[in-house]
């Protein structure tokens, strides 16, 4: 069974906090692709970042950065110094397979940075 | 421009209607997609289409029918509405998927949803 598990539903922190949002998944495939999506308070989702099962090297992107382990299942997102504006629903997903359409999305996490 | 454009953004109707929600995207993509947010933003995927041809169909009443005129346009009609219908549908598109085809093809793009209530 393929499953994406955001076990925080909802984290709320204060302006310039760190913040991990944890992603833990479920394939028995060797080949699968994860994801984390932004929708903020308007609604439309947004890519964040891609990562395929064989490259399990660490990705910073500003104040983002994500740690992918294969041993724990485990792809989590951290903000760093966090923002007004990052305040949104994030969704972890996950694709299995190299021709697969079908994305599977955890159930989301909320976040809300109070200033 | 925006890149995928859904509409109508609210659609607000009876139970037992049939009602169509258009969705349109300019990117050139080869694939386009309806997804369901429910109203505890669980977000699921409903129907893919690839190039005109339904590619995902999944565990959906047949109530539900998709139609692609063209690689451009993905339109959901939906017959005999049910409350249990009431959600945020989604459309979106993305170019390709796979290890080959580079992280920028395969990112989805999201229309701005469509909030649909049945009363």
């Amino acid at each position: 069974a393929q499953k994406v598990t955001q076990a925080q539903t909802e984290i709320s922190v204060v302006e310039k906090e760190d913040v991990t949002l944890d992603c833990v998944y479920e394939t028995r495939d060797t080949t699968y692709y994860l994801f984390w999506y932004k929708q903020p308070p308007s609604g439309e989702l947004v890519f964040l970042i891609r990562r395929n099962s064989f490259d399990e090297q660490n990705e910073i992107s500003g104040r983002y950065s994500w740690n992918f382990q294969k041993s724990t299942s485990s792809f989590n997102f951290t903000i760093t110094a966090s923002q007004v504006v990052d305040s949104a629903v994030y969704f972890c997903a996950l694709r299995v397979g190299d021709s697969s359409y079908k994305l599977i999305f955890g159930s989301g996490t909320r976040l809300l940075v109070r200033p | 421009d925006t890149a995928v454009s859904q509409t109508p953004k609210y659609l607000v109707t009876q139970m037992g209607n049939d009602k169509s929600i258009k969705c349109e995207q300019n990117l050139g993509h080869d694939t386009m997609y309806w997804y369901k947010q429910d109203s505890k933003k669980f977000l699921k995927i409903m129907f893919s289409y690839n190039n005109k041809e339904l590619i995902i169909n999944e565990t959906v009443p047949n109530r539900f029918s998709p139609k692609s005129p063209d690689k451009a346009h993905l339109n959901l009609h939906i017959n005999s509405l049910e409350l249990g219908d009431s959600a945020v549908y989604f459309c979106a598109s993305s170019q390709s998927v796979g290890v080959t085809s580079g992280v920028n093809n395969e990112k989805l793009f999201f229309g701005s949803g469509t909030q649909l209530s049945v009363l």
